[in-house]
């Protein structure tokens, strides 16, 4: 797996967009990048995921970078319900290992 | 969207008895399946590795003999925690992912886990 970085936590008014950035510099050409998140004792829920282009789902949007060596997981109008650990991944096989993840609180 | 339940979601039990935790998974053929255990406040840990009809992989350090699985249906992977002490109260996650495979089909769908507890 790439490693990636996220930072450990991070505040969003609610209403605005939630930007959440992922750092995977040693990804390989044909890794894609995963993003799941994790409500207080639940499992963790699939977001989104990409290889290059930028990808948009009823969820989030992806935006990857040319060089794939980072990727923002944007929440365009975040809620309440939003507020969890969003984890980026970037596997090489189809095992997932996840990173400590970003820490999102949404505030009213 | 696929659906992979697990039972029971909570559970309770004397040191030194066995625990088996099962993962469905309800609306999809799941050719691998992840088990996964999250300490408070940590991350997910990758357990193990199965495919159905043969035997699992073990990440390192995970006891295979404690941590006993079984992939027997496209559709059911269980996880027995054998002779359980208290350190091994978790929460377990397993997971399941419709090819196995790397690439843009690879995600995995997520069970609501099960919180084991031994007393």
């Amino acid at each position: 797996d790439a490693k990636t970085t996220q930072p450990p936590s991070m505040d969003c008014a609610e209403g605005r967009a939630a930007n959440l950035p992922c750092n995977h510099s040693t990804i390989s050409g044909n890794e894609y990048v995963y993003w799941y998140r994790q409500i207080h004792s639940q499992g963790p829920q699939y977001i989104i995921h990409g290889l290059k282009n930028n990808e948009t789902n009823e969820m989030a949007s992806l935006i990857i970078t040319e060089d794939r060596k980072s990727s923002t997981l944007i929440l365009p109008h975040a809620t309440l319900r939003d507020t969890a650990v969003y984890y980026c991944i970037a596997p090489t096989g189809n095992q997932f290992y996840f990173g400590t993840g970003t820490s999102l609180t949404v505030i009213p | 969207g696929a659906v992979v339940s697990q039972h029971p979601s909570r559970v309770i039990c004397k040191s030194g008895t066995s625990v088996k935790i099962e993962c469905r998974s309800l609306d999809f053929q799941a050719t691998t399946m992840f088990w996964y255990r999250q300490f408070p406040k940590q991350s997910l840990m990758l357990m193990a590795t199965s495919n159905e009809g043969s035997k699992a992989t073990y990440e390192q350090g995970v006891e295979k003999d404690k941590f006993l699985i079984n992939h027997a249906s496209l559709t059911l992977s269980t996880l027995t925690v054998t002779s359980a002490h208290p350190e091994d109260s978790s929460f377990y996650i397993c997971s399941a992912s419709l090819l196995g495979l790397a690439g843009p089909y690879n995600e995995q769908f997520f069970g609501p886990g099960t919180r084991l507890t031994v007393l």
